[in-house]
């Protein structure tokens, strides 16, 4: 059965922590998604994934890094926790998505993470 | 943005009763995907539909997809109470890289 696995379901951090979110997928995805999810504004892009070592900003970069070291792996990083990045944080994987193929995500159950 | 939207916002029905849920997408597709979310949980992929499909079948789902309006419709038939959920859609953003999705309809269904 296919897996995608966030190390917490749930988070409460400081502000001004640096906080790790970490996501294994056993699936060999080459691709793989950092979201978070706020109440009426969905579900919106961190960064993502297409390789080892590769990353691309999506919509919302702003506050967060990540690092793929390993191919399983992909980890979220707050440099400095704010309370304005209280949310719920979700990991998906994917294959590569050629053209014309799009293949479906699979996520991980999420982590709440509250920054007081 | 490129992200869709979703309509309504909320729908409650009767068990028993269908469900329809509408998506509007901003970008030309290869496909769009439905996905349903429990409550406080990841996302679960339900259905594809490719570009040159107009309507696809799957259990009690059915996807309408009107590329010429950019808009895709989910009817749940024969809803039942564990069809309790947020249902969103979702697309390639124009890169051709990454699922973006829109805000989603929360789904409630009672007995």
């Amino acid at each position: 059965d296919v897996k995608v696995t966030q190390s917490s379901r749930y988070l409460v951090k400081r502000t001004g922590e640096k906080v790790f979110l970490e996501c294994v997928q056993d699936m060999d995805h080459e691709n793989m998604f950092w979201y978070r999810q706020d109440p009426g504004l969905g579900l919106r892009l961190i960064y993502f994934s297409y390789d080892v070592k590769m990353k691309e900003k999506g919509d919302i970069p702003e506050g967060y890094s990540v690092s793929r070291e390993k191919k399983e792996r992909f980890s979220l990083i707050l440099e400095s926790a704010s309370t304005n990045q209280t949310s719920m944080y979700l990991c998906a994987s994917s294959l590569r998505q050629g053209a014309g193929a799009g293949t479906e995500a699979f996520f991980g159950q999420g982590t709440r993470l509250t920054v007081v | 943005s490129q992200q869709g939207e979703e309509d309504p916002q909320a729908l409650s029905i009767q068990e028993g009763e269908n469900a329809t849920m509408n998506c509007s997408y901003k970008t030309s597709i290869n496909n769009l995907q439905w996905y349903r979310q429990n409550s406080g949980r990841g996302l679960v992929h339900l259905i594809l539909i490719r570009s040159n499909e107009r309507e696809k079948h799957s259990g009690r789902l059915r996807v309408t997809l009107d590329t010429s309006k950019k808009s895709s419709s989910l009817l749940i038939t024969a809803s039942r109470a564990a069809d309790t959920a947020s249902y969103f859609c979702a697309n390639l953003n124009q890169a051709g890289t990454a699922l973006i999705f829109g805000k989603g309809t929360t789904l409630s269904v009672s007995s």
